[in-house]
């Protein structure tokens, strides 16, 4: 079985505090693919990241950056100077890795509220 | 990549009766997956659509409540049968390319 779990329910930060979205998954699995989404308000899914477990180096994209830890199966995401715009629901989620696709089981999500 | 559509975007309905949704992919596709999520909640998956044979569907998701078509690569349908005011959610369709993208679901609203 696999977990994803999302210990921040909400987080509210000032303009321009750089803020880490914790994220910690659970599965029996080998080979998996993690994930973060983003929904604003509007209520789409923005696709931000996708992970293979092979791959244990850190990405960078502009103010976002994730940090992956297979040893502590964790995948934290952090925005360096946050901004208005960044004001969303983040959800990260696990997959078994494969050609095919897999569904996607996602943690309960972060809601992250920044403030002028 | 791959670019979805979602018709409707929102409806408000009433009580008992049923909708169905309508998902559209850019390419061809060889598995669709529905999720619901409600209310203020994460995602959950409802089940899997492959062209050609019968979706599969997660514990607590049965077919005669959300039946699901699949009539060729590039399409689906998701019905939300005898609705009730708990079946307020947003669906969502997915599928995989080269990652997973979302539609940009529909909002229901149950009276």
């Amino acid at each position: 079985a696999q977990k994803v779990t999302q210990a921040q329910t909400e987080i509210s930060v000032v303009e321009k505090e750089d803020v880490t979205l914790d994220c910690v998954y659970e599965t029996r699995d080998t080979t998996y693919y993690l994930f973060w989404y983003k929904q604003p308000p509007s209520g789409e899914l923005v696709f931000l990241i996708r992970r293979n477990s092979f791959d244990e180096q850190n990405e960078i994209s502009g103010r976002y950056s994730w940090n992956f830890q297979k040893s502590t199966s964790s995948f934290n995401f952090t925005i360096t100077a946050s901004q208005v715009v960044d004001s969303a629901v983040y959800f990260c989620a696990l997959s078994p890795s494969g050609n095919s696709g897999y569904a996607l089981n996602f943690g309960k999500g972060t809601s992250l509220l920044v403030t002028p | 990549s791959a670019v979805i559509s979602q018709k409707p975007s929102r409806d408000i309905c009433q009580r008992g009766t049923s909708l169905t949704i309508q998902c559209q992919v850019d390419s061809q596709v060889t598995m669709m997956f529905w999720y619901r999520q409600q209310p203020g909640q994460s995602l959950t998956l409802i089940a899997t659509a492959n062209q050609g044979s019968e979706a599969t569907y997660e514990s607590g998701f049965v077919i005669d409540k959300f039946p699901i078509s699949r009539p060729n690569l590039t399409f689906s349908t998701l019905t939300v049968s005898n609705m009730s005011p708990e079946d307020s959610s947003i669906y969502l369709c997915s599928v995989y390319t080269d990652t997973q993208y979302f539609g940009p679901g529909t909002r229901l609203t149950v009276l």
